[in-house]
């Protein structure tokens, strides 16, 4: 069980603006950078969001990041059909000394 | 262009061992930490283990703490994980990610525990 609790699923319409969330605790998310990766069905995760809210080049600026206390999310505006995937947050855990993932979150563009 | 082929995945019996190689390719290597992370079959990603630019700081999963060996050689830009007393639960493909950021990911090589 992932101490990064993603829900399992979120859906939207073209157009519209989803956001994942990513609940930690001040071990993780309250010191750390989150970090946003996106994967499609049979492929390597890809880096969407690093150090809270910075976007890699040639990311969209349609996915945005932020974080507040022990908590983090991910939004996606102008959705598109090509979003749909998995999308999986991580920080570093200072008790645990290493990465941990979100369990991941289905989007399903409708 | 940044690369990461990882290599050495293959079909193993339970308490057998796979030693698994990444080659990198289109930066300086002997600059960046690195990591191994593991994703089994329908599930999320789950990270294994670091390993700084020098080698001198490495971190371990609880998962495979004592049965896994992360190791690097900067001359031959590649990156390592030995894995021993192999179990069914380590069935999964492992990327062997760059960095801190974890910026780039390789195909990934697949891993089978099964007798």
């Amino acid at each position: 069980q992932s101490v990064l609790t993603q829900p399992p699923s979120a859906s939207g319409t073209p157009g519209q603006r989803v956001t994942i969330s990513c609940s930690g605790s001040s071990s993780n998310i309250g010191s750390n950078y989150v970090y946003w990766y996106q994967q499609f069905p049979g492929t390597a995760p890809k880096l969407l969001i690093y150090r809270n809210n910075q976007r890699p080049s040639g990311v969209p600026d349609r996915f945005s990041g932020s974080k507040s206390g022990t908590s983090a999310s991910l939004a996606i505006s102008g959705l598109r059909s090509e979003d749909e995937a998995d999308y999986y947050c991580a920080a570093w855990d200072d008790s645990l000394s290493g990465v941990l993932f979100g369990g991941g979150t289905k989007l399903t563009v409708l | 262009e940044v690369q990461l082929v990882e290599s050495g995945g293959g079909l193993v019996q339970p308490g057998g061992s796979l030693r698994l190689s990444c080659a990198a390719s289109g930066f300086t290597f002997r600059s960046y930490s690195m990591n191994w992370v593991r994703q089994a079959p329908g599930k999320g990603l789950e990270w294994v283990s670091y390993i700084s630019s020098s080698s001198s700081t490495i971190y371990y999963a609880d998962s495979v703490k004592g049965r896994f060996t992360i190791s690097r050689d900067n001359a031959k830009n590649s990156l390592y994980l030995q894995m021993n007393s192999l179990r069914a639960e380590d069935t999964a493909v492992y990327y062997c990610p760059r960095g801190e950021l974890q910026d780039y990911w390789g195909q990934g090589t697949l891993v089978t525990v099964s007798s």
